[in-house]
C-alpha cells in the first residue's frame, strides 16, 4: 500500500503559487520522494524528486521537512495547464526495483 | 529525447479478439513497464522488464501477455480479455530497474465489449 496521504483536491488561482503537501510519515531514510504528474488522459510526467535536501528545476520546487516526514510541492506561477493530479510517492520495495506506487493523488484545478 | 510512443491511442476488441499493444523508446532505457489504470483511480504496476527479461509480474492474469523482443519495444498481447479489464493502459521506461525515474506513454485507451 502506499504510505502517503494528500488532499483529495486543491483549488489554485492562475498566477499564484500551488503549494502541494504530502504526508510520509512512515519513510524510511533510504526512501526518496518522488513527484508525478498526470494531465487528464495522458501518461504520468515526472516532476521532481529529493531525498533530504530542498531541490529544484524548470518545473517545480521539493520542499522537505527536516524529519522527512512531509513534503510540499510548489510550483511558483500556476498555469492552467498545471490542472492536473499530482502523485506524491515514497514507496518503493528494494526487492522489487522500479515499483512505483502510486497513492490517490491531489486533483489540482488551475482557476482563471 | 524523452518520449515514450504507445499504439493504438485506442481500441475496441469482443472477448474473443486478440490484440497487442506495443510500446517503444529510444532513451537506451534497459527498463520497461506497463501499468493499467482504471477511471479516477491511480495507475497500478502490472509487468516490469529489465534487460528484456520479465522482472516481476504482479499476479496479473495470463489473459495478459507481455513480451519485449528488443530493449526498446515492448509488447502487450490481449486475448480473451473480459468487459471489467476496459482501462488505460500504460507503459514506461527507466534508465534501470533501481531508477525511479519513469518516463511514460500517453496511454492505450482499451475498451472490451
Amino acid at each position: 500500500d502506499a504510505k502517503t496521504t494528500q488532499p483529495p483536491s486543491m483549488d489554485c488561482a492562475e498566477g499564484r503559487a500551488a503549494n502541494l503537501p504530502c504526508n510520509h510519515s512512515t519513510i524510511s531514510g533510504n526512501e526518496y520522494v518522488y513527484w508525478y504528474r498526470q494531465i487528464h488522459s495522458q501518461g504520468p510526467q515526472y516532476i521532481i524528486h529529493g531525498l533530504k535536501n530542498n531541490e529544484t528545476n524548470e518545473m517545480a520546487s521539493l520542499i522537505i521537512t527536516e524529519d522527512r516526514k512531509s513534503s510540499t510541492l510548489i510550483l511558483p506561477h500556476a498555469t492552467l495547464r498545471d490542472t492536473a493530479v499530482y502523485y506524491c510517492i515514497v514507496s518503493r520495495d528494494y526487492n522489487q526495483g522500479g515499483k512505483l506506487i502510486f497513492g490517490q493523488g491531489t486533483e489540482l484545478s488551475v482557476k482563471p | 529525447d524523452t518520449e515514450v510512443t504507445q499504439t493504438p491511442k485506442h481500441l475496441v476488441m469482443g472477448m474473443t479478439n486478440k490484440k497487442s499493444l506495443k510500446c517503444e523508446q529510444h532513451m537506451g532505457h534497459r527498463a520497461m513497464y506497463w501499468y493499467k489504470q482504471k477511471a479516477k483511480k491511480p495507475p497500478e504496476l502490472m509487468f516490469v522488464y529489465s534487460y528484456e527479461k520479465l522482472s516481476i509480474n504482479e499476479s496479473v492474469p495470463s489473459r495478459f501477455s507481455p513480451e519485449c523482443p528488443n530493449s526498446s519495444l515492448l509488447n502487450l498481447h490481449l486475448h480473451a480479455l473480459q468487459p471489467e479489464d476496459s482501462a488505460l493502459y500504460l507503459c514506461a521506461s527507466s534508465q534501470d530497474r533501481d531508477t525511479d525515474t519513469q518516463y511514460f506513454g500517453p496511454g492505450t485507451r482499451l475498451t472490451v465489449l
